[in-house]
């Protein structure tokens, strides 16, 4: 298994505020997803970043997968409580079918 | 439409028993998982099955068993429940061609007394 560390482990800030959360791993991913969960239901995919140095932006939200497809970011622009959930990264193993490694998740609170 | 369903949402059983949970996706998708996630919301796999072939994750227990019975379905049967069986339990689908864009159903809270 390649482990994904994702930073920070929880977050509680102010609607309005700017965040970044990060997940990180000494391992190649030939890709890489973020997801939302919110409690009571499944994670939804928010994106999927391939190429190293890739940005891709969803609304006030931006990924970034580093040059290394080892690391990846999400930075969310004017937080709002909608915002709030569960953000889990996950890494595509080279050569392994179909086969995930998902981070422990950052518990994210945006509070009005 | 639901893409992913599962029932039942919530399970309650003694030690011992045999349960089932059941996957159902509309998305046309060939690939189906089972994942488990932890009090910690870990989310591991435990099974993916494609084709009629199915990939195990070594660490499962032969206790838990995946069934498909099409290309829509996979349940997850479980054989003499554990206490550390207790967690949530998230059937998932991809197409062949996004395999790691996978689609997630609501979950199944799992509680073993």
């Amino acid at each position: 298994t390649q482990l994904l560390e994702q930073s920070p482990q929880f977050l509680s800030i102010q609607e309005g505020e700017n965040l970044t959360v990060y997940c990180n791993s000494s391992s190649v991913f030939s890709s890489l997803q973020w997801y939302r969960q919110e409690p009571g239901e499944g994670p939804v995919l928010l994106v999927t970043v391939v190429t190293g140095g890739e940005v891709k932006k969803l609304k006030r939200l931006t990924f970034q997968f580093g040059d290394a497809r080892k690391d990846s970011s999400l930075h969310i622009t004017a937080a709002q409580p909608g915002d709030t959930g569960l953000y889990l990264c996950a890494g595509a193993v080279p050569n392994s079918g179909y086969e995930l490694n998902f981070g422990k998740g950052t518990s994210l609170l945006v509070t009005p | 439409d639901t893409a992913v369903s599962q029932t039942p949402k919530y399970l309650v059983t003694q030690m011992g028993n045999d349960k089932s949970i059941k996957c159902e996706q509309n998305l046309g998708h060939d690939t189906m998982y089972w994942y488990k996630q932890d009090s910690k919301k870990f989310l591991k796999i435990m099974f993916s099955y494609n084709n009629k072939e199915l990939i195990i994750n070594e660490t499962v227990p032969n206790r838990f068993s995946p069934k498909s019975p099409d290309k829509a379905h996979l349940n997850l049967h479980i054989n003499s429940l554990e206490l550390g069986d207790s967690a949530v339990y998230f059937c998932a689908s991809s197409s062949w061609d996004r395999p790691y864009e996978q689609y997630f159903g609501p979950g199944t809270r799992l509680t073993v007394t």
